[in-house]
């Protein structure tokens, strides 16, 4: 049972155009979500997060939306970079006190092309 | 400071084998938790380690276990290897264990299994 779901496996993007990544989660429980960005041959790194009692965070070119009503939230980023290329996952925690028990995406792969 | 590291970065081993992956956390953090990345599994919690105690494990068989030193430092095992273990395992650390922690992943250890 798929818990976070990120449908689009991957999404190429022009560069300097927005890049807008879609997560939808069906545990009520979870409130707290992250993004993470990876880059081949290293470990994720933390992006950008939000907590339930938001509906938005940003963070520079980076913004993450939140509809709990919806369940989904989504990561823009403006103007996507080359750099930005990697794969994204979106994550969830529930409210158990524990840091470190993260419900993972299956990721999308964003390419942002010249 | 140094990041979270882990030793081997690539394996192989066969179908019966068993396995112990190393992971040393960021000075100072006291959390340990460990990924297993398959593609289109996304990043699926093992378990997590604080302060030498197991605090929470994911739905994963016994053959996978885990444990931690008194210097935060922490292995997993796997034992009776089978090809479906194949996959990107990911250490994590925080410098607590509740929530709105932040993870810190290390580069992982390739495992693949023959």
């Amino acid at each position: 049972d798929q818990q976070v779901k990120q449908n689009s496996p991957s999404l190429s993007v022009q560069e300097g155009r927005i890049s807008i990544l879609n997560c939808d989660y069906t545990n009520s429980m979870f409130d707290y979500f992250l993004w993470y960005k990876k880059y081949p041959a290293e470990g994720p790194t933390f992006l950008i997060s939000i907590s339930s009692i938001k509906d938005k965070n940003e963070d520079g070119r980076f913004t993450v939306f939140l509809n709990k009503s919806a369940k989904h939230l989504s990561l823009h980023i403006v103007p996507s970079q080359p750099g930005d290329s990697a794969v994204y996952f979106c994550a969830a925690r529930g409210n158990t006190g524990t840091a470190s028990k993260l419900t993972f995406g299956t990721g999308t792969r964003l390419q942002v092309t010249l | 400071k140094a990041g979270v590291t882990q030793t081997p970065r690539y394996l192989i081993k066969t179908r019966g084998q068993q396995v112990t992956l190393s992971c040393s956390p960021i000075s100072g953090h006291r959390s340990v938790s460990w990924y297993q990345q398959t593609p289109g599994q996304g990043l699926q919690f093992l378990f997590e380690y604080f302060s030498e105690t197991q605090r929470n494990k994911g739905n994963f068989p016994g053959r996978f276990s885990g444990r931690q030193f008194s210097n935060s430092r922490s292995e997993m095992n796997v034992s009776t290897l089978e090809l479906g273990d194949s996959a990107l395992y990911l250490c994590a650390s925080s410098l607590v264990a509740m929530a709105g922690g932040e993870l810190f992943f290390g580069e992982g250890s390739r495992l693949t299994v023959l």
